[in-house]
């Protein structure tokens, strides 16, 4: 079975920094694409970044964009999402999921709840 | 950025009925990548139809999706308790991967 856990969430002042985590286990991980999505409260899922399986392209949305970077470690097992220079506005559930691929997003994980409040 | 419009925004039915949920694309979307996720309250999404129309593993038959260019629809046969949700559909052939608003389904 293949299982996604997501860390790192937390309360951050505006302008602050953190880094999310993500814990792939059940798959060859190396052979998988994997995005960020989030989801502020009461609202909808907005994609916020995308990683090729070898980590040598990104794409990222560009309300995030200049402040979000993805990247992986393959031998790890791990994604990264790191996010700096935080807004109110960046508050959500960010998930992380497998691909999109030609299986669209296939796997996703439980979440962790980010918070940027004074 | 290709737009996703889905209606209605709100779906109130009895268990058993039938549901059309449908998704409009501001420009064409290749039906290779395009999908369907359901979201029950509290939980992560969960993949119900990519390619348009091919469910996912462990999807029940009762879950249909169909459409191409910029429509698209998912359609729940007959709705179990378990199915009052919200629907999100995605366009992945492009970024950024836009997801719809969401549809929700209620208990009438």
């Amino acid at each position: 079975e293949v299982r996604l856990v997501e860390s790192g969430g937390g309360l951050v002042q505006p302008g602050g920094s953190l880094r999310l985590s993500c814990a792939a286990s059940g798959t060859t991980f190396s052979s998988d694409a994997m995005s960020w999505v989030r989801q502020a409260p009461g609202k909808g899922l907005e994609w916020v970044s995308r990683i090729t399986n070898s980590g040598a392209s990104t794409f990222v949305a560009e309300s995030v964009k200049g402040r979000f970077t993805i990247f992986r470690d393959n031998p790890k097992n791990m994604l990264y999402l790191q996010m700096n220079s935080l807004k109110a506005e960046d508050t959500a559930i960010y998930f992380c999921a497998r691909g999109p691929s030609f299986h669209a997003m296939d796997v996703w994980g439980q979440g962790t709840t980010v918070t940027v409040s004074s | 950025e290709i737009v996703l419009t889905q209606s209605p925004g709100t779906l109130s039915l009895a268990p058993g009925a039938r549901a059309t949920l449908s998704c409009r694309a501001s420009q064409s979307v290749n039906t290779i990548y395009f999908a369907w996720y359901q979201q029950r309250r509290g939980q992560s999404p969960r993949l119900l139809i990519y390619s348009s129309s091919t469910r996912a593993t462990g999807i029940p038959d009762r879950f249909s999706g169909s459409g191409s260019g910029t429509d698209f629809t998912l359609t729940i046969s007959r709705l179990e308790p378990e199915d009052f949700a919200v629907y999100y559909c995605q366009q992945y052939a492009e970024s950024p991967y836009t997801f719809g608003q969401g549809t929700k389904v209620e208990i009438k």
